[in-house]
């Protein structure tokens, strides 16, 4: 079983559209948790640290839920500019060290 | 810039030549990271270093792979004798030793390309 799992897509949405990607990870040692935003043949980038409590950063949306070892992302209104690969990031605190463990990500197509 | 980068952006080699890349972390970050990206999946951890220490190498990395940052700033990745199945994109991250925050911020990659 893969340590971060996310359903591959391809999420063709039209612009405005509502779209939701889920994310699971094994291991409950699990300390902090991120999404990063990939554009085709580009380095990762940071979208956003998710927290317990969720957090909300304009049109974006994290979720985590511990017990069921899920992570959610939430885009509202969506813009061209959104189609990327979305990484679902696990980070464990293994060996004295941080270690970020990252899923095979997430496709999403905005169309117009 | 003050972000990461990496060079070369491309390298095109043949198959058993040996390939040298380079980092250059964001100045303040401690913390530096190879990863390697193949089409289709998630980066995946290759090696790290706190300040001039490798504190650890993935299983992914074999004996053909060493990577050095000799006084603690930039690092490098030697792949000797490569081999196709080391085509990919090579990454470079760094991050920070402060409390809570273990963001990595990435550079453009190394796309390598093994004929």
């Amino acid at each position: 079983r893969k340590e971060v799992e996310q359903d591959p897509g391809p999420f063709n949405v039209p612009e405005g559209a509502t779209v939701a990607f889920n994310c699971t990870y094994s291991n409950s040692a699990s300390q902090s948790f991120f999404w990063y935003r990939q554009d085709c043949r580009k380095e990762p980038k940071l979208l956003m640290s998710v927290y317990s409590s969720g957090n909300e950063d304009g049109r974006f949306t994290a979720q985590l839920n511990r017990a069921s070892q899920y992570i959610s992302l939430l885009i509202r209104d969506s813009k061209l500019s959104d189609s990327a690969t979305y990484l679902c990031v696990v980070n464990l605190f293994s060996g004295g060290y941080n270690k970020l463990i990252f899923g095979a990500g997430t496709r999403l197509a905005v169309h117009p | 810039d003050t972000g990461v980068s990496q060079n070369p952006r491309h390298k095109i080699t043949k198959r058993g030549q040996n390939v040298t890349f380079r980092c250059d972390p964001i100045s303040e970050h401690n913390r530096l990271y190879w990863y390697r990206q193949t089409l289709g999946q998630g980066p995946e951890f290759l090696t790290y270093f706190q300040n001039e220490a490798q504190l650890e190498k993935s299983r992914l990395l074999s004996d053909r792979f060493s990577a050095e940052r000799p006084k603690g700033s930039f690092s490098t990745l030697e792949i000797q004798r490569t081999e196709q199945g080391d085509s990919a994109m090579y990454l470079c991250a760094s991050g920070t030793n402060r409390a809570s925050s273990y963001e990595q911020y990435f550079g453009p990659g190394t796309r390598l390309t093994v004929t």
